[in-house]
């Protein structure tokens, strides 16, 4: 069993609509938890970064994490064609490694 | 800002052949990382370094080589290709401990094939 499990998708919405991005992880030792935004043949860039339980809002954007449940997600309101994209999960326990999710491949239709 | 370069960009090589992935930042960033990513399996940590003479395995090590010798380079060694490290390659880095921000900055990858 993997330590962190994503749903690969695709998911497909129109265009304005909510996406609900999700993760769930096994090593309750995850300490801070993150979500990159890759576009396709380029390196990922840091969407989202938490350390706690809680939600965090950056303008569309909304991460919540519930260490209890072991499960994080990623909420885009509005959401763009410009938002499509892989969205991968990460999580870390010390300063030094990354635990990736697999990511989900994000369409937004216009 | 270069930020962080990787080359070369796409690369075929035959089964047993050796070769070197460059990674070269310049934002003076001490941590620097090599990862691997394949269909369903997203990122997965090679190695890393915490800074000039330092290095440490990640989760997929075998068969890759790395050295710090500069805060600036990071090269990939690849000491006898096979067909399993067909990938694409990802090096990053940060300028603090990842629990304080979170924060990678990625190369745009190197695609390897070995046939």
């Amino acid at each position: 069993q993997k330590e962190v499990e994503q749903d690969p998708g695709p998911l497909s919405v129109p265009e304005g609509a909510i996406v609900s991005l999700n993760c769930t992880y096994s090593n309750s030792a995850f300490q801070y938890f993150m979500w990159y935004r890759q576009y396709s043949r380029k390196g990922p860039e840091l969407l989202m970064y938490t350390y706690s339980s809680g939600n965090k809002e950056d303008g569309r954007f909304t991460a919540q994490v519930d260490k209890s449940s072991k499960y994080i997600s990623l909420f885009i309101r509005d959401s763009q064609p410009s938002d499509s994209a892989t969205y991968l999960c990460a999580m870390g326990v010390s300063g030094n490694k990354l635990v990736f999710g697999a990511g989900t491949i994000l369409r937004v239709k216009s | 800002n270069a930020g962080v370069t990787q080359t070369p960009k796409f690369q075929v090589l035959k089964t047993g052949q050796s070769m070197t992935l460059q990674c070269a930042q310049d934002m003076n960033h001490e941590y620097m990382s090599w990862y691997r990513q394949d269909p369903g399996m997203g990122l997965r940590l090679i190695h890393y370094s915490v800074g000039a003479g330092i290095t440490d395995q990640g989760e997929v090590p075998n068969g890759y080589n790395v050295s710090r010798s500069t805060t600036e380079d990071f090269p990939l060694r690849l000491l006898s290709a096979a067909p399993s490290q067909t990938s694409v390659y990802f090096c990053a880095s940060s300028k603090t401990s990842l629990a304080t921000t979170g924060e990678l900055f990625f190369g745009e990858g190197s695609r390897l094939t070995v046939l």
